[in-house]
């Protein structure tokens, strides 16, 4: 089974840092997506950015970017110029066949 | 405007109690999802349904059941063999088989 692992359970950052949020995962497979999705406080799911496991260049979002990084099977989320709003969990997601598999969150605070 | 329904947002219910939970979309997607969280933990699969009139269970769908009669509705019941039943329930639907679009929620409390 595939598994997902996010070692920071907590991070804070300055309002206007930059911050990374780690993720790593398990699979034995070649083809599958990875996302990043944000539940702020009203605990609406929001997806933040997606990654297809064939594409080598990195997806970018605005602030948002990843860096994907396939043989080390991992997946990290830098949001530039931090602000208040982005305040909230941050789940990281693999998915294959239909079917996501969440890691256990990072709780991101913005520090004004 | 197309999205997801869930309601109600807000559920108490007594134990030995059977409770069923909505979920709505207007989206055209094929497939829809049900997921369980609790505090610390990410989501969990409970039950998915990729068609109508077919579905799957997920990770932990014990003391769960649904349905698929219609394309746009996939009910969960939440049943008194679930042992711990309070927690946040999520809905979410595909229809490329990539990311999951997800309804406001449900929190649930058996008392």
């Amino acid at each position: 089974a595939q598994t997902v692992t996010q070692s920071q359970p907590e991070m804070s950052v300055q309002e206007a840092e930059t911050v990374t949020l780690s993720c790593t995962y398990d699979t034995s497979e070649s083809d599958y997506y990875l996302f990043w999705y944000k539940q702020p406080p009203s605990r609406q799911m929001i997806l933040v950015i997606r990654q297809e496991a064939y594409k080598q260049q990195n997806a970018t979002e605005n602030r948002f970017s990843v860096n994907f990084q396939k043989a080390a099977k991992s997946f990290s989320l830098k949001i530039s110029d931090s602000q208040l709003g982005d305040a909230a969990m941050y789940f990281c997601a693999y998915a294959r066949n239909e079917k996501l598999t969440f890691g256990t969150g990072t709780r991101l605070t913005i520090i004004p | 405007d197309g999205g997801i329904t869930q309601s109600p947002k807000y559920l108490f219910r007594k134990e030995g109690q059977n409770v069923t939970l909505s979920c709505e979309q207007n989206l055209n997607h094929d497939a829809m999802y049900w997921y369980r969280q609790d505090p610390g933990q990410g989501l969990r699969l409970i039950y998915y349904s990729q068609i109508v009139n077919d579905f799957q269970k997920g990770d932990i769908a014990e003391g769960y059941s649904v349905s698929r009669e219609k394309k746009e509705s996939f009910p969960l019941t939440v049943t008194s063999a679930q042992k711990n039943p309070t927690a946040f329930y999520l809905c979410a639907s595909t229809s490329s088989g990539s990311e999951q679009y997800f309804g406001p929620g449900t929190r649930l409390t058996v008392t």
